[in-house]
């Protein structure tokens, strides 16, 4: 069955740090995959998705890349800032099962602190 | 509009009550979704509504109804609930594989 598994947390960094969150992904076909974020007390937003192999997904200064031969997807970003805390959770949406639903990862909640 | 909105966003209800949670559209999408998010964890699928038909139950039990009046509206009727029915209730639509635009949720809280 189709599954991600995430980086667990919490991560804490200082601002201006380096950041990466690992996903994997398990999947029957060929999966869209998604980068969500919550914030505290919030719905979940989308902050980026790449649909197939070696897409690059961005925005906000967030990155992640579509890698089929590592069945990866992992959040990058430069130089986080105290307002990127939040939780992230990595999805795949899969064609092949039939259903047009998401498949989540167990979230990583990120720290960034002054 | 771009947005999913949900309503309400905060709710307290007794075991014996009966409540619904509604959410709304206008993106043209025709895929919608009802979520359960525990404290600390992903959300987990509760329904999938497709051109307005129910496609999706992942066994919730009867005390959650879900309905879908039309292309833009998704309920959640909620009777006789537990306190461990406690958690964010989110809404999600989305169009093909484009996807997933959230609302932001309701937080329900069963006494």
């Amino acid at each position: 069955g189709d599954s991600v598994t995430q980086m667990e947390g919490p991560v804490t960094l200082s601002e201006e740090a380096f950041l990466t969150i690992n996903c994997t992904y398990t999947a029957t076909g060929y999966p869209s995959l998604f980068w969500y974020v919550q914030y505290p007390g919030e719905g979940l937003q989308l902050l980026l998705k790449a649909t197939k192999a070696d897409d690059k997904g961005s925005n906000k200064g967030f990155e992640a890349t579509y890698r089929k031969e590592t069945t990866s997807f992992h959040l990058e970003k430069g130089s986080v800032q105290v307002s990127d805390s939040a939780v992230y959770f990595c999805a795949l949406s899969d064609p092949q099962t039939g259903a047009n639903n998401l498949f989540f990862g167990t979230g990583t909640r990120l720290t960034v602190i002054p | 509009d771009t947005e999913v909105t949900q309503t309400p966003k905060h709710l307290v209800m007794g075991m014996t009550n009966k409540k619904s949670l509604k959410c709304e559209q206008h993106m043209g999408h025709r895929a919608m979704y009802w979520y359960k998010q525990k404290a600390k964890k992903p959300p987990e699928l509760m329904f999938v509504y497709s051109y307005e038909k129910l496609s999706i139950n992942e066994s919730v039990p009867s005390r959650f109804s879900p309905e879908c009046p039309n292309s833009s509206l998704l309920n959640l009727h909620l009777h006789a609930l537990q306190p461990e029915d406690s958690a964010l209730y989110l809404c999600a639509s989305s169009q093909e594989l484009g996807g997933y635009t959230f609302g932001s949720g309701t937080r329900l809280t069963v006494v």
